[in-house]
């Protein structure tokens, strides 16, 4: 089964910096990622999708990149509704592998 | 609007089963493959598999084989997830969450229910 990791498994930041998270693949997964974020007490929702596909209706300040094993997601400029908590999963197998998450709070 | 509205908060004893239903409005239920994820408290998501509301084919994480079964009712848009022989490390919320993709499972899922929370406790 593929497995997948996160760094940091937290960070913290202010208000304006740019914040990045990595997820990493055991094996190669080509494009197939996609990025989420959770608030507290919230379902999740879905950020980004192809690895780099800006899902509709979410803010352009997100980005996600890369492809195989490794990948990440960027928020250009933390705004005060982005600190939450991110989940990469991996697609491209027939199980919807989660990473472990990676929260971000107020510096 | 899309929609996805579960059932209420269940509390079972260990080795009984629960049953949580997922009701779908604004698009065709039939269009779209439901999975089911769940996440144990202060713990990650877990992706516990898919039932296909056109056919109701189903595919389930290994773990969960044996224990869990994926239905759907058509006629009211809504599926099922039942999750048998519970243990305390079930205790969990159970999202449903739709495919994004038309017809075919792509798994980015792109609308959540609001989460059942399920407590097993003796």
């Amino acid at each position: 089964d593929i497995q997948m990791t996160q760094s940091p498994s937290s960070v913290s930041a202010s208000v304006g910096d740019r914040v990045t998270i990595t997820c990493r693949a055991s094996q190669g997964i080509s494009s197939w990622l996609a990025w989420y974020q959770q608030k507290p007490g919230k379902a999740p929702k879905l950020l980004i999708y192809a690895a780099s596909s800006l899902q509709s209706g979410v803010p352009s300040r997100f980005s996600g990149s890369g492809s195989g094993t490794d990948f990440t997601l960027t928020i250009s400029s933390l705004q005060p509704e982005d600190f939450a908590t991110y989940y990469c999963q991996q697609a491209n197998s027939s199980l919807g592998t989660f990473g472990p998450g990676t929260k971000v709070d107020i510096k | 609007q899309v929609q996805l509205v579960q059932s209420g908060a269940e509390v079972k004893k260990p080795g009984a089963s629960v049953k949580v239903s997922c009701k779908a409005s604004g698009y065709t239920f039939t269009g779209y493959y439901m999975h089911w994820v769940r996440q144990a408290p202060g713990q990650g998501l877990e992706w516990m598999g898919w039932i296909n509301p056109n056919s109701g084919g189903t595919n389930y994480a290994q773990k969960f084989q044996g224990r869990v079964t994926m239905t759907r009712d058509t006629s009211i848009s809504t599926a099922y997830m039942e999750l048998s022989r519970l243990r305390s490390d079930d205790t969990a919320v159970y999202y449903c969450a739709r495919d994004s993709k038309w017809l075919r499972v792509k798994y980015y899922f792109d609308y959540w229910g609001q989460g059942t929370l399920v407590t097993v406790s003796s």
